[in-house]
């Protein structure tokens, strides 16, 4: 079975510093990759997304991910965080054989602090 | 405002009930989705719906049921033969399986 790995559960920098979160999948077909964020008291948003073409895809908020297809990856980045970006965020995978089924990471908190 | 709304926010149950979660979505998606939250473990899909009046288990539906009786509503019924009940339960929409979901604001559930 398919399964999407997230390389730290917990992640604590300061404002101004650069952060990237890992993501690797198992699957080897093709898929679709998502990353979501949840802020404190909010629902799920979708940061970014990548389907097909340019490997480097950006989303809001400043953020960007890189699709390393020969490593299974899909790391997160922000140049530069802010206390805001204080969140849970989520790597999600969906094989494009594999109608609706999105598989989530177990998700990586980070917290920013002033 | 267009989106997905689940009630209620919080739940409290006795063990042994059954327990009814709703989600409305206004988006005019044609699938929905319910996911479990727990601290940890990320999602998990429970159940997933492509059109009304279908829906296909997904990897821990034991101990759910649903229904899709109308396009806009997916309510998730959590019985007495769940185990472990107590979790944060999400709702998702899509346009299509293929595309972005778009989730709710989710429903704590606590059974005691």
């Amino acid at each position: 079975a398919q399964s999407v790995s997230q390389h730290n559960h917990h992640v604590i920098l300061s404002e101004a510093a650069s952060l990237e979160l890992g993501c690797n999948y198992s699957y080897g077909g093709t898929v679709n990759l998502f990353w979501y964020v949840q802020y404190p008291g909010q629902h799920l948003q979708l940061l970014l997304k990548y389907f097909s073409g340019d490997p480097l895809v950006k989303g809001i908020k400043g953020f960007e991910a890189e699709f390393i297809k020969s490593k299974f990856s899909f790391n997160l980045r922000k140049p530069s965080v802010q206390w805001s970006d204080t969140a849970e965020y989520f790597c999600a995978v969906r094989e494009t054989d594999s109608w609706g089924k999105l598989q989530f990471g177990a998700g990586t908190q980070v917290v920013v602090t002033p | 405002d267009g989106g997905i709304t689940q009630s209620p926010k919080y739940l409290f149950r006795k063990e042994g009930q059954n327990v009814t979660l709703s989600c409305e979505q206004n988006l005019n998606h044609d699938a929905m989705y319910w996911y479990r939250q727990d601290p940890g473990q990320g999602l998990r899909l429970i159940y997933y719906s492509q059109i009304v009046n279908d829906f296909q288990k997904g990897d821990i539906a034991e101990g759910y049921s649903v229904s899709r009786e109308k396009k806009e509503s997916f309510p998730l019924t959590v019985t007495s033969a769940q185990k472990n009940p107590t979790a944060f339960y999400l709702c998702a929409s899509s346009v299509g399986g293929y595309l972005e979901a778009f989730f709710g604001q989710g429903t704590r559930l606590t059974v005691v």
